[in-house]
């Protein structure tokens, strides 16, 4: 299947200040990329769905100033906490998605730990 | 919310063929059952997809009923290796074929 990094694996940053993630997909073009965030012994929850070159959809209860994203190219997505708090710690994972023939195929990264402290 | 309902938890020989179901009775007829694995702090990987007919890949079958209202994974011989969360989803056509995730079901294959 095809690939999708992210940068970092982990991070740790101190409460307030802002952390990025960066998603990749690295052998096709994806039109479309989503991120989720997973908290301990829970299932994924889906936060936004990003075009590239538009702006970022996001689920009800996410909120968009905090949790920007930027798709900037077929193969980039970004995420930035911003001011982050010990609450925004969890697990985060993006997703790329391509279509094959008459339906989608959708690939996920291994994820960015997140720790605010 | 997510459209699929699968057991929280299921046991499993090695060797031995690893069988989850998952009830889907509300789907569409557009939309298509993706099956993906997440093994323990790692990103869900990808096992199979299907629309209606029957599936088959080198890692999984999937079997869909003909009223499409319920689908099984089938692992033919599964291994340690294949412990994970095992999750059902729908792709909800008319939300931007978005995949949206449910409790799953946590698959353990004992020696």
């Amino acid at each position: 299947g095809a690939v999708v990094s992210q940068h970092p694996s982990w991070v740790i940053c101190k409460s307030g200040t802002s952390v990025k993630i960066e998603c990749r997909s690295l052998d096709f073009q994806a039109t479309t990329m989503f991120w989720y965030r997973q908290f301990p012994k829970q299932s994924l929850m889906l936060m936004a769905t990003s075009n590239e070159g538009s702006k970022a959809t996001y689920e009800q209860g996410v909120e968009k100033d905090k949790f920007l994203i930027n798709h900037a190219s077929l193969t980039l997505s970004t995420l930035t906490v911003t001011s982050a708090h010990p609450e925004d710690s969890s697990f985060y994972i993006c997703s790329a998605r391509v279509m094959v023939g008459f339906s989608y195929e959708q690939y996920f990264g291994p994820g960015t730990r997140l720790t605010v402290t | 919310d997510a459209k699929t309902t699968q057991p929280p938890s299921m046991d499993c020989a090695e060797g031995r063929a690893a069988n989850l179901p998952c009830n889907h009775s509300t789907i569409s007829g557009n939309e298509y059952v993706y099956w993906y694995r997440q093994i323990h702090s790692q990103g869900p990987q990808y096992i199979i997809h299907g629309l209606k007919n029957n599936e088959t890949n080198e890692m999984a079958s999937l079997i869909i009923t003909e009223d499409r209202k319920s689908s099984t994974l089938i692992l033919p011989h599964a291994t340690l290796r294949d412990t994970a969360v095992y999750y059902c989803i729908v792709r909800v056509y008319n939300q931007g074929g978005k995949l949206i995730f449910g409790q799953g079901t946590e698959l353990s294959v004992k020696p």
